[in-house]
């Protein structure tokens, strides 16, 4: 059983770029929820993914956007990067909305 | 309405010591309550989860306490080991919407040999 890989790993934009971060959620899950976790903090909820549909967001801004595939994959998409945004993303998938979430090693971002 | 809490922020226990870490909600709609274990350059991996029709869930070493009305949970590591090391966060969800977790801030525990 594969599970959730996310990539790239690390990656160093500047302010003002955009970035598409991607996961491939674990064999059989079609649920697909994105987190950003912050050094030193607790993961905050950005949106959800449920049959290639938004489905439930956390207090973040449209440029935060993202994507999900029919094989149940997905990207997040973060436009006019800020300093702010510089943090660890979580990819966790799941067989149903509100099932154990199973968490990817994460995309550190760092935006300089 | 929608906080955790979480303490304490960083723990030192003795190997074959109990850690215990607490939480505190304030949204009493909240009816899942997980805790969560990161190591570092890892996602965090469920660890135990308690619903709020009982006051008590053991997992091997791991056991959850409940308090309803007091709106706290807590975490105990019984016989603690080095492999234990590690960031723990709790996390709380409402029925309506579990996928939408929200956490406390971690707490790094480090076991002495």
């Amino acid at each position: 059983e594969t599970g959730v890989t996310q990539s790239p790993t690390h990656l160093i934009k500047t302010r003002g770029q955009q970035v598409t971060l991607r996961c491939s959620s674990q064999s059989g899950h079609n649920t697909v929820s994105w987190y950003q976790q912050a050094l030193g903090q607790g993961p905050q909820f950005i949106f959800q993914y449920y049959r290639e549909e938004e489905n439930g967001r956390g207090n973040f801004p449209p440029r935060f956007s993202g994507l999900q595939f029919p094989n149940y994959s997905s990207e997040l998409n973060v436009n006019a990067l800020e300093l702010d945004d510089s943090a660890l993303y979580l990819c966790a998938s799941s067989t149903r909305r509100g099932g154990e979430l199973f968490f990817g090693e994460g995309s550190r971002l760092t935006v300089l | 309405q929608q906080q955790v809490k979480q303490s304490p922020q960083s723990l030192i226990v003795q190997k074959g010591g109990i850690s215990i870490i607490n939480c505190a909600y304030e949204n009493t709609a909240f009816d899942y309550f997980p805790w969560y274990q990161q190591f570092p350059g890892k996602g965090p991996a469920l660890l135990i989860a308690i619903r709020p029709d009982v006051s008590e869930k053991k997992e091997g070493r791991f056991t959850i306490s409940f308090n309803k009305s007091a709106k706290q949970f807590s975490l105990h590591i019984m016989d603690s080991q080095p492999g234990d090391s590690a960031t723990y966060f709790c996390a709380a969800s409402r029925g309506d919407s579990n996928y939408q977790l929200i956490w406390g801030a971690g707490t790094k525990l480090i076991i002495k040999p």
